[in-house]
């Protein structure tokens, strides 16, 4: 099945810019979204369809998709950022279309 | 507003079952899939499976087949999720979620989440 590799771990000082790498093979054909967890809660959505915001989400969160590699960016970043960030295709070819990247864990320093 | 709730935290024994329920309200509920997701504890999520609440048919992670049977009742909205033989790695927050409509799903609703433990 398809696989998504994310850093465990990335840390940035408020107010500064934060960027979040989901790397997979020829990614750049699939759509990927972004989910934020905060620490007890539930997954939200952040980004679909590779630069899409639901409604509701700053638009201080921007996505890019491109060759191997698709990212999340979070402009501006406040302490209420720090959370568990996961990226996700559908992989519709496969016995296993739903898939989830390991997560990074996003510090607000 | 769209909502998920999930049926309450269970304790079960090893071998036992454990059925999770899911009641949407805020749409109608036969116009977007069912998807379940499974967290163990400082674990990352893991997609178990879905099920099509127009059709009825789920599709199920080769990891859980023939210990999982995702279920939808319409008149009420719910849909179900009954995971069977259970071991102590089951223990985790199973969580229900919306699928968007289109050919890429993302998972734009979730409940709550609901803890399953595992323990003798």
């Amino acid at each position: 099945s398809y696989v998504l590799t994310q850093p465990p771990s990335v840390s940035v000082a408020p107010g500064k810019t934060a960027r979040i790498t989901c790397g997979g093979s020829n990614i750049t054909i699939k759509n990927v979204h972004w989910y934020q967890q905060k620490a007890g809660q539930a997954p939200v959505l952040v980004i679909y369809y590779d630069d899409d915001r639901p409604s509701g989400i700053p638009e201080r969160f921007s996505g890019s998709n491109s060759g191997n590699t698709a990212t999340l960016t979070i402009s501006r970043v406040e302490a209420g950022d720090e959370a568990d960030y996961y990226c996700q295709v559908w992989d519709s070819s496969s016995d296993h279309p739903g898939v989830f990247g390991g997560g990074t864990k996003l510090t607000v320093l | 507003q769209v909502q998920l709730v999930q049926s309450g935290a269970e304790v079960k024994k090893p071998g036992a079952s454990v059925k999770v329920s899911c009641k949407a309200s805020g749409y109608t509920f036969i116009t977007y899939g069912i998807t379940w997701v499974r967290q163990a504890p400082g674990q990352g999520l893991e997609w178990m499976g879905w099920i099509s609440t127009y059709t009825g048919n789920p599709k199920y992670a080769q990891k859980f087949q023939g210990r999982v049977t995702m279920t939808t009742d319409t008149p009420t909205s719910t849909a179900y999720m009954e995971l069977r033989s259970l071991r102590s790695d089951d223990t985790a927050v199973y969580y229900c979620a919306r699928q968007t409509r289109g050919y890429s799903y993302a998972f734009d609703y979730w409940g709550q989440g609901a803890l399953v433990t595992v323990s003798s």
